[in-house]
């Protein structure tokens, strides 16, 4: 059974800081997401991890994976206030995503 | 706007009821898949269908059900509904199947009284 667990699942920064969220998989996986959620509202898309070394970069936020080591890495660069939502990662292996739980970040002044 | 479409945004019920959560997916798009959020499990998939059939299923309890329509929309039927039920309820698109990003609607928040 395919486990995603994520790490940490709360998180407050101050504004200008750097910062990283890991997410661990269990198994061998065919493509690693990232996604946003405000509360109460919908998942936005960040990024979608194809291949071992895969790093993408949107603004303040930079995801890489790692498929041998089962890790996917999102930073934060330089926090603002706006950043301030969950993130998830999701995995799937020729199956529905698996999502993590979700890290709540809060970024504070 | 991701182009999925749930209806209805929120719906406060009792227990013993049923309800049906509906969804139209992105113009284009062959899967619907059922997602549940909760405090104490997280997000986890229910359902997927994909062109009218049932594709794969998950953590979906026999009181709920879901089908597919031929014009691509969707439904999740939850009968005898507890106090644990209440969540969020996504429905997600994608194109075709698992490998395909999928496109998240805003959800319906169910409320059991």
């Amino acid at each position: 059974e395919l486990k995603v667990e994520q790490n940490p699942l709360f998180l407050s920064m101050q504004e200008g800081k750097n910062y990283t969220i890991y997410c661990n998989y269990s198994t061998t996986s065919d493509r690693l997401y990232w996604y946003r959620q405000d509360p109460g509202k919908s998942l936005e898309s960040l990024f979608v991890l194809l291949s071992n070394g895969a790093v993408k970069q949107e603004g303040r936020l930079m995801a890489s994976l790692d498929t041998k080591a089962r890790l996917s890495t999102l930073h934060i660069t330089a926090a603002v206030h706006d950043l301030s939502a969950t993130y998830f990662c999701a995995v799937t292996v020729l199956s529905p995503l698996v999502f993590g739980k979700g890290t709540r970040l809060s970024v504070i002044a | 706007d991701s182009g999925v479409t749930q209806t209805p945004k929120h719906l406060i019920t009792a227990t013993g009821q049923r309800v049906t959560l509906r969804c139209s997916p992105r113009s284009g798009d062959l899967s619907v898949y059922w997602y549940q959020q909760s405090l104490d499990q997280g997000l986890q998939f229910l359902i997927q269908y994909y062109n009218g059939e049932e594709r794969a299923k998950g953590n979906i309890l026999e009181r709920f059900s879901a089908q597919q329509f031929p014009d691509l929309h969707s439904e999740l039927n939850l009968s005898s509904l507890e106090l644990g039920d209440s969540a969020l309820y996504f429905c997600a698109s994608s194109v075709g199947g698992h490998n395909q990003p999928q496109h998240f609607g805003d959800g319906t928040r169910l409320s059991i009284l």
